[in-house]
């Protein structure tokens, strides 16, 4: 079975500083890897995924992220982050049997933009 | 917004108690998938449905049931609650392989 690993639980920075935000998954086989953001007391939104091709993905906000093969990573950047960037996000891998397609996700990682 | 509805968008009911929590998919999405969010097991699939038929199951109680109706819209039922199963629950809506859209979730509070 699919597993994912993000590394930091929480993540403090100071607005217009990088980000980072570390994935790793454990399938050596195709996969499709997804960044889920979730806004205090709302849904799931799709950040960005990757399904084949480019290995660097960008979302529309400025966040971008690159599928590392051989690393089965999956990190999640931006190079100046804004205060309402503070959110929780998850990194998702999907597990494909039989036609479903479910996601298997992380357990998440807090960032909190400080002014 | 995702197109994802959910009804309703909380629930708060006592240990025993049955609950249906209601999901309506995108226009033209046949998939309908349930996710459960609790804070000691993150989110975890449950059960996935395609044009009425049950595709896969994840880690659902056996208390807990699912359908998907020929509208399309999906049900998914609670039943003989414990102060375990408050959670936020989402369902996710999905026209083809590598794309889900979610739902705002139902937070069910169990007391």
């Amino acid at each position: 079975a699919q597993s994912v690993t993000q590394l930091d639980s929480q993540v403090p920075v100071f607005e217009e500083a990088p980000v980072e935000l570390r994935c790793n998954y454990s399938s050596s086989v195709s996969v499709y890897l997804f960044w889920y953001v979730q806004y205090p007391n709302q849904g799931l939104q799709l950040l960005l995924k990757y399904l084949s091709g480019s290995t660097l993905v960008k979302s529309i906000n400025g966040f971008e992220a690159e599928f590392n093969k051989s690393q089965t990573s999956f990190h999640l950047r931006k190079p100046s982050v804004h205060i309402s960037d503070t959110a929780e996000y998850f990194c998702a891998v999907t597990e494909i049997q039989g036609g479903s397609e479910k996601l298997v996700f992380g357990k998440g990682t807090k960032l909190t933009v400080n002014p | 917004d995702s197109g994802v509805t959910q009804t309703p968008k909380h629930l708060i009911t006592a240990t025993g108690q049955r609950v249906t929590l209601r999901c309506s998919p995108r226009s033209g999405d046949l998939s309908v998938y349930w996710y459960q969010q609790s804070l000691d097991q993150g989110l975890q699939f449950l059960i996935h449905y395609y044009n009425g038929e049950e595709r896969a199951k994840g880690n659902i109680l056996e208390r807990f049931s699912a359908q998907q109706f020929p509208d399309l819209h999906s049900e998914l039922n609670l039943s003989s609650l414990e102060l375990g199963d408050s959670a936020l629950y989402f369902c996710a809506s999905s026209p083809r392989l590598g794309s889900q859209y979610f739902g705002p979730g139902t937070r069910l509070t169990v007391t």
